[in-house]
């Protein structure tokens, strides 16, 4: 069965410290691999894509590793703002067909100050 | 702008009347669909749609139907509304080809009482 699990659940980290968030799946055919953030009442917005032939990829303060053998992602960020909190979801793409995205709960961060 | 555009954004009805949310997007995307959110459990896909007068079930698709006569509108029925469709609805759309970035409405917050 296709499934994207991500952890922690939820994070609190204090204002300027860095943390990683998790992302393991079983999704095959694998296509691609995306990290949303989810500002709370608002619709998700991709922040990076991964390919199976990448294995890091930044965008600002946030970087995303894939591990296409262990199927594992993580994001990661760095020197954390307030404006940080949000869900953050992890969507893999399941290659032909619909291309149909398999979605993770997401990580719910808080960064206090 | 290119956007997903949701109406309404809050809705509160009773159980039994019949609503119509809609979802309308300005970037000539085939593909179209329909999500609801509900906390710990994530996005979960009602329904979608590959292109003009083709839709399909999603993974949750009970007590919903959708149509698809432009492409640029794909709008949510419930014909019947029960309370245990209250969540967080969201209408998303993306090109059937290339990277297959979804991009998300804002989010309609549905309760049924």
């Amino acid at each position: 069965k296709n499934q994207v699990e991500q952890s922690p659940q939820s994070l609190i980290i204090l204002e300027g410290k860095n943390c990683t968030l998790q992302c393991n799946y079983t999704v095959s055919p694998f296509s691609n691999l995306r990290w949303y953030k989810q500002d709370t009442g608002r619709g998700p917005v991709s922040l990076t894509i991964m390919t199976f032939s990448e294995n890091t990829k930044s965008n600002g303060r946030y970087t995303a590793t894939l591990d296409a053998d262990t199927k594992q992602s993580s994001l990661h960020i760095t020197a954390s703002q307030l404006s940080d909190s949000a869900s953050y979801i992890c969507v893999v793409r399941v290659r032909g067909g619909y291309n149909k995205l398999i979605f993770g709960a997401g990580t719910r961060l808080a960064v206090h100050p | 702008e290119a956007q997903v555009t949701q109406n309404p954004r809050y809705l509160i009805t009773v159980t039994g009347k019949k609503l119509t949310v809609t979802c309308s997007q300005n970037m000539n995307h085939e593909y179209m669909s329909w999500y609801r959110q509900d906390p710990g459990l994530g996005l979960r896909q009602i329904y979608y749609s590959m292109n003009v007068e083709v839709t399909d079930k999603g993974d949750v698709p009970e007590g919903y139907k959708v149509s698809r006569k432009e492409k640029r509108n794909f709008p949510l029925i419930l014909e019947s509304p029960s309370p245990n469709q209250t969540s967080l609805y969201f209408c998303a759309s993306r090109h059937g080809t290339g990277t297959n970035e979804q991009f998300f409405g804002p989010g309609t917050r549905l309760t049924v009482l």
